[in-house]
């Protein structure tokens, strides 16, 4: 059974810092990784979509690498601002079963002025 | 613009009463997805639907209930089996002609009164 766990749970650090988030994967038989910003009390905006046969993507400030063999991908943030506060949640899609979305259970970010 | 739309954003129940929480896409997605959040948890997956007239249960599916009349409705019915229906719900879909991203709704926040 896939299993997708993210380290850490919450993470607070000062404007400006470029800042790495992880997630982790059991079983690497994955068809693509997505990466979702939550803001509270709302629903799931999607940031970045790794496919399986990709090893990273990028979209502004945000860069976001696969590593299948080792069951991981991180989530870059370069010069961290306030606004980027939010949790951060990744989702496998795994190959046996394409249309079911298992998510790992996020990283409280705080970025303070 | 395309999207997909939950409705109540807030919805109260008392207790033993059924309750349907509203899901509409206008993206022409096959897959629909309903996912339950807890403070401090991940997101569990209650049901999916890759087609119309069809569905599968998924991890927490107990207490509650779906139908897939229209390709683009997935409303889920949150009956009075289910014992502790406060939480945060989510909807989201997928394209599944293809490796792509899944889309979420904002939410809806069900409270037991």
């Amino acid at each position: 059974k896939q299993e997708v766990t993210q380290i850490p749970a919450a993470l607070s650090v000062p404007e400006g810092e470029n800042l790495v988030l992880n997630c982790s994967f059991t079983d690497s038989a994955i068809y693509n990784l997505q990466w979702f910003r939550q803001d509270p009390g709302k629903g799931l905006t999607s940031l970045l979509l790794i496919q399986s046969s990709q090893r990273e993507q990028t979209s502004g400030r945000l860069n976001a690498s696969l590593d299948k063999s080792s069951g991981r991908s991180t989530l870059y943030i370069a010069a961290s601002q306030p606004g980027d506060s939010a949790t951060y949640l990744c989702a496998v899609l795994t190959r046996y079963n394409t249309d079911k979305l298992i998510f790992g259970t996020g990283t409280r970010l705080q970025v303070f002025p | 613009d395309g999207g997909i739309t939950q409705s109540p954003k807030y919805l109260f129940r008392k207790e033993g009463q059924n309750v349907t929480l509203s899901c509409e896409q206008n993206l022409n997605h096959d897959a629909m997805y309903w996912y339950r959040q807890d403070p401090g948890q991940g997101l569990r997956l209650i049901y999916y639907s890759q087609i119309v007239n069809d569905f599968q249960k998924g991890d927490i599916a107990e207490g509650y209930s779906v139908s897939r009349e229209k390709k683009e409705s997935f409303p889920l019915t949150v009956t009075s089996a289910q014992k502790n229906p406060t939480a945060f719900y989510l909807c989201a879909s997928r394209d599944r002609a293809g490796n792509t991203e899944a889309f979420f709704g904002q939410g809806t926040r069900l409270t037991v009164v």
